[in-house]
């Protein structure tokens, strides 16, 4: 199966930092790439998305990053807060999805 | 009710049980999805419904069939599980599959399954 290789696993941060999440995909027939945040007990819901002919993409203090050259996009959280502590999943379409990347941030 | 509902939250069974799993959603969505998601390892897909008709069936076991009788409803029909099944099994739906809102997905909360 082609993959979406996401990492790392787990993140932390402190209040008012940056948190970087990469990943990296296969399949150059995507053209969707979007990233979803999940709080326990909860299903992941879209945080913010980005198409292949765009290099990056802003929304408040999350911005993607997108080098189709190189098959990688990652999630940049500016001035990360406690309250964005959860877990973040990179997806390539419906179809595949990354293993998650657990954020903490502390106050 | 709003979104994508699923029920229950959480289920145990024995091997040899037969139980169901249900999502409803009310976003007029024309496509709708089962994952299952596992400790540490990525959302896996596993069937997709497009108006009611299954699109993909992501290699899954028959011990997990999916039912679609409408575009609102979703359920996933469970027997003679293993206890490597015991899983969230999550909902989703979008607009219908192949139009620019099939990526956009809404998720429920999931069915969170123990297999014994």
């Amino acid at each position: 199966q082609q993959q979406v290789k996401q990492s790392p696993q787990s993140l932390i941060v402190q209040k008012g930092g940056i948190s970087i999440i990469n990943c990296a995909y296969e399949n150059t027939a995507f053209d969707y790439f979007p990233w979803y945040q999940q709080f326990p007990g909860k299903g992941p819901a879209l945080l913010i998305a980005i198409r292949p002919d765009v290099s990056e993409k802003k929304e408040g203090r999350f911005t993607i990053s997108f080098n189709k050259s190189a098959k990688q996009f990652s999630l940049h959280i500016m001035d990360s807060q406690p309250g964005d502590s959860a877990t973040y999943f990179c997806a390539a379409s419906y179809m595949r999805f990354g293993a998650g990347t657990r954020l903490t941030v502390k106050p | 009710e709003t979104g994508v509902t699923q029920t229950p939250r959480h289920l145990v069974m024995g091997m040899t049980n037969k139980k169901s799993l249900k999502c409803e959603q009310h976003l007029g969505h024309n496509a709708m999805y089962w994952y299952k998601q596992s400790a540490k390892k990525p959302l896996e897909l596993m069937f997709v419904y497009n108006f009611k008709e299954q699109t993909e069936n992501n290699s899954v076991p028959s011990r997990f069939s999916p039912e679609c009788p409408n575009s609102s409803h979703l359920f996933l029909h469970l027997h003679t599980l293993q206890p490597e099944d015991s899983a969230l099994y999550l909902c989703a739906s979008s607009h219908e599959v192949g139009g620019l809102g099939a990526n956009v997905l809404t998720f429920g909360a999931g069915s969170r399954l123990t297999v014994l």
